[in-house]
């Protein structure tokens, strides 16, 4: 009963520097997507998924990258970290997306210094 | 495009007091609503859900009408625990791609 799995939970990096967040479901969800939560911001969606080797991006996807090779696991790439990237990052995944609602993963903090 | 509107916080309550979390929503086509939640130092957890208009979504004491009409989905209990002190999140699925979120509300329930 695995569910979303997101690695690392905690992370520090220097601007510059280029890292991947990583995401894995075992519920065979075809939907995945990626959140950034900032204080009193909510949560914004920076890429989705409806399926192996489909991807879009979402409202703030600058300085991520995407792909989506297997059904199970969707990484974010930060290709080259910058503090305002300094945020706590939430994966997703769902089934069918409209009707029974989305699985979180336990989050990554991320620090950019 | 789509978008949720949900009260500022953070509300404050004392224990067992009434609780209302107003959330409104703009969208295209028919969404579903949720509403999710989020202990402190934790991931979000979907607390309930509603599909169709008119829909009642509930669980643990808390309940939302999906109100057309209004394009409203609030968020009530009747009497609050200190174990609910948390931030609540509306949400709103097309179907289309995945989750548009409100920014959150706070809730501090005093015993």
């Amino acid at each position: 009963n695995a569910g979303v799995t997101q690695t690392p939970k905690f992370q520090v990096l220097k601007t510059g520097q280029s890292m991947t967040l990583q995401c894995a479901q075992d519920m065979n969800h075809e939907y995945m997507s990626w959140y950034r939560q900032d204080p009193g911001m909510g949560l914004r969606l920076i890429h989705y998924s409806v399926g192996a080797g489909i991807t879009d991006q979402g409202e703030v996807p600058n300085g991520y990258n995407v792909s989506r090779s297997t059904t199970e696991d969707f990484p974010l790439r930060l290709l080259s970290a910058a503090p305002s990237q300094t945020s706590v990052y939430f994966c997703a995944s769902s089934f069918t997306g409209k009707k029974v609602g989305y699985t979180f993963g336990s989050g990554t903090r991320l620090t950019v210094v | 495009g789509n978008s949720v509107t949900q009260m500022e916080g953070p509300v404050t309550l004392s224990e067992e007091a009434f609780l209302t979390i107003n959330c409104t929503y703009t969208a295209t086509g028919y969404p579903s609503l949720f509403w999710y939640v989020q202990y402190p130092g934790e991931g979000l957890q979907l607390l309930l859900k509603a599909t169709k208009a008119d829909d009642k979504g509930s669980n643990k004491g808390f309940e939302a009408t999906y109100r057309k009409e209004t394009t409203s989905f609030h968020l009530e209990k009747g009497s609050v625990q200190v174990s609910d002190s948390a931030v609540y999140f509306c949400a709103l699925d097309t179907g289309r791609r995945a989750l548009t979120f409100g920014s959150g509300t706070r809730l501090q329930v005093q015993p």
